[in-house]
């Protein structure tokens, strides 16, 4: 598959503060996206999807935008909190349309200030 | 439910040793497993797609002779560094996927931290 990356390695956020993760693309095959959540020393654990077919999707606390026109998608955390702090990774299938091996961006370390 | 399971958490061994490193699904059976490598703030590199019965597949530039990986059932799938080196430490993790259609079925273990001396 083609690169997912990321623009920002370290967002610094203040608590109660929201968050905005963002996330580049480059094939524009790509159909599906995954933000993946990953605290020091454990393994990612799934925050939201979206399919293509779709703008915006919504979760707890947290809003995935998807703007294939730029090849472009981020995460929205609201009331960013304390236990937030983590490395946030999109990620794609490397063969879009189907249920696959994930390629994963580089990573935006997420920092929750006091 | 969709729990993954990876043993050990953190192993130190020896350089020339070999490590095995098991990914366990607990609750449900997963016709594939991947496996991941990630250094100090790096992303996941997947080295390799293990499929229950088969030889896994690899990725480019990764060894199949040092990073031997067998998948004997669909709950177990296991890693075994052969002959380890210090530049073979890193964070090792897999993922575990049900199989099907449904794109958000791959769960991810905990994690391996391999240390070589």
């Amino acid at each position: 598959g083609e690169s997912v990356g990321l623009h920002l390695p370290t967002l610094s956020v203040q608590e109660g503060d929201n968050s905005i993760i963002n996330c580049a693309y480059s094939n524009s095959a790509s159909d599906y996206f995954i933000w993946y959540k990953q605290e020091s020393g454990k393994g990612p654990q799934f925050i939201i999807d979206i399919r293509s077919n779709m703008d915006k999707r919504q979760g707890q606390r947290v809003t995935v935008l998807l703007n294939k026109t730029v090849k472009h998608l981020s995460l929205q955390i609201a009331a960013t909190q304390p236990g937030d702090s983590a490395v946030y990774f999109c990620a794609e299938p490397y063969n879009p349309g189907t249920a696959s091996k994930l390629t994963f961006g580089t990573g935006t370390r997420l920092q929750v200030t006091l | 439910g969709a729990v993954v399971s990876q043993h050990p958490s953190w192993v130190i061994c020896k350089s020339g040793t070999s490590v095995k490193i098991e990914c366990r699904s607990l609750d449900f059976q997963a016709t594939t497993m991947f496996w991941y490598r990630q250094f100090p703030k790096q992303s996941l590199m997947l080295m390799a797609t293990s499929n229950e019965g088969s030889k896994a597949t690899y990725e480019q530039g990764v060894e199949k002779d040092k990073f031997l990986i067998n998948h004997a059932s669909l709950t177990l799938s296991t890693l075994t560094v052969t002959s380890a080196h210090p530049e073979d430490s890193s964070f090792y993790i897999c993922s575990a996927s049900r199989g099907g259609s449904s794109y958000n079925e791959q769960f991810f273990g905990p994690g391996t931290r391999l240390t070589v001396l």
